[in-house]
């Protein structure tokens, strides 16, 4: 596609519960990251990825959390046993090393855990 | 630890107005990237402009252009002739290296009056 697509775009959820929120970056983008924002704050960083790994997860709140790309293009991040402090809009962006730095973002995905 | 204050949680401007939103950060690197991002009802974050902590003559895109002053550690953005389509969250956003991890302010929301 022409842009980063996240889906779901909405996600409610029970506490407890298992979710997981789909990235699709722009072709050939490199870099992919995963970011959460909260009502009314700034998007907080949770993990960086170069290629296939995991090159920054200092983001990552604790072990319930977790994302992949196992191809280098798509990745999914995984939240276990999800508690109401989860609920944020978790935003994904991709980039290419020749275009230095700018974030190309998807529109998000609005996570509620009730 | 490097931190981005947006001071100003709101501004209001008449339409075709001109009007700047502030934005201050602290780093202690000497070699530094700033951006403005956008955020309208959509959610998708859309890169407004950006600065190279090197350069120091202030960016400008179009109708918006930046005032950087590094010893003051201070990137406020000047918005010229604001249109309907300006009204957003905007956000300041500061990076360190090249893996870009952003860190960014709270947001101010521009209100654009017709």
């Amino acid at each position: 596609g022409a842009g980063v697509s996240q889906t779901p775009s909405n996600k409610v959820t029970e506490k407890g519960k298992y979710v997981e929120l789909r990235c699709d970056p722009i072709s050939g983008h490199t870099a992919l990251y995963w970011y959460r924002q909260s009502l009314g704050q700034g998007p907080e960083f949770l993990i960086y990825f170069q290629g296939t790994g995991a090159a920054d997860d200092s983001g990552l709140p604790n072990d319930r959390f977790f994302a992949v790309r196992p191809e280098g293009s798509v990745s999914t991040l995984k939240i276990q046993r999800t508690e109401r402090g989860d609920s944020a809009v978790y935003l994904c962006a991709s980039s290419s090393r020749a275009n230095t730095g700018e974030l190309f973002f998807g529109e998000g995905s609005r996570l509620t855990v009730l | 630890a490097q931190t981005v204050t947006q001071s100003q949680p709101e501004m209001s401007v008449q339409e075709a107005e001109t009007v700047t939103l502030s934005c201050t950060y602290d780093t202690s690197e000497s070699d530094y990237y700033l951006f403005w991002y956008k955020q309208p009802p959509s959610r998708q974050m859309i890169l407004v402009i950006r600065q190279e902590a090197y350069k120091q003559q202030n960016a400008t895109e179009n109708r918006f252009s930046v005032n950087f002053q590094k010893a003051a550690k201070s990137f406020s953005l000047k918005i010229s002739d604001s249109q309907l389509g300006d009204a957003a969250m905007y956000f300041c956003a500061y990076a360190v290296d090249s893996n870009y991890q952003l860190i960014w302010g709270a947001g101010t929301k521009l209100i654009i009056k017709p």
